[in-house]
């Protein structure tokens, strides 16, 4: 099993400035990393997939490098509608399709 | 508009059973692998299952494997979860969600639209 591990578990950031959540696999899964948002009482949202396209809809201060065992979402001048949970996933082995346990990005 | 409905979630006691049912519209619904995802209260997300668009090829959780059971039927845009020897860990939130793929193995796995979710207890 793939692990995926998400740091930090909570950031702290103030609107306007860039926030950058990082996800680690236990081993490599390419680029097949997704990101999704959650707002509390809603289901996620897919942000960007294979690592760092972004997904329709999704404005471009959103933005995901990485491949292999690390991977980053960015964040680029946080609005007031980007605080939330965030998770990645992977894909590339289906036993199972793993995702983080989140990072919450709080307001500060 | 791609649109997912969940139904079927409730209260069960331990050991029971429940069917969860997850409608579609807005989509060619044969042509999407579609999975089952839960949400523990105040926890993270879960992969739970997974059926392939034809409904030929379908994958599970360990935590699941033997107790729950998914099938589609196409010709009526529906994907079920059929949950057997239900237990107090299987309290969560059940998101139906659709993958980009129609094909699992090989497929583009990561999910672009998902249904509000239904809320399944299990409690005595």
């Amino acid at each position: 099993e793939i692990v995926m591990t998400q740091s930090p578990a909570t950031l702290s950031v103030s609107p306007g400035e860039r926030a950058t959540l990082s996800c680690r696999a236990s081993q490599s899964v390419g680029s097949n990393l997704a990101w999704y948002q959650q707002k509390p009482g809603q289901p996620p949202r897919l942000l960007i997939y294979d690592a760092s396209t972004r997904a329709t809809g999704i404005p471009a201060r959103f933005s995901g490098v990485g491949s292999g065992t690390e991977f980053t979402l960015t964040i680029s001048s946080l609005q007031s509608e980007d605080f939330a949970v965030y998770y990645c996933q992977q894909y590339n082995n289906w036993r199972p399709y793993s995702f983080g346990q989140g990072t919450k990005l709080e307001i500060k | 508009e791609v649109q997912l409905l969940e139904s079927g979630g409730g209260l069960v006691q331990p050991g029971g059973s429940l069917r969860l049912s997850c409608t579609g519209s807005g989509l060619t619904f044969r042509s999407y692998a579609i999975s089952w995802v839960r949400q523990a209260p105040g926890k993270g997300l879960e992969w739970v299952s997974i059926s392939s668009g034809s409904g030929a090829n379908s994958y599970y959780a360990d935590s699941v494997r033997g107790r729950f059971t998914i099938s589609r039927d196409n010709s009526k845009n529906t994907l079920y979860l059929q949950m057997n020897g239900l237990r107090a860990d299987d309290t969560a939130i059940y998101y139906c969600a659709k993958a980009f793929s129609e094909f699992v193995l090989g497929g583009a796995i990561f999910f672009d639209h998902w249904g509000q979710g239904t809320l399944v207890t299990v409690s005595s």
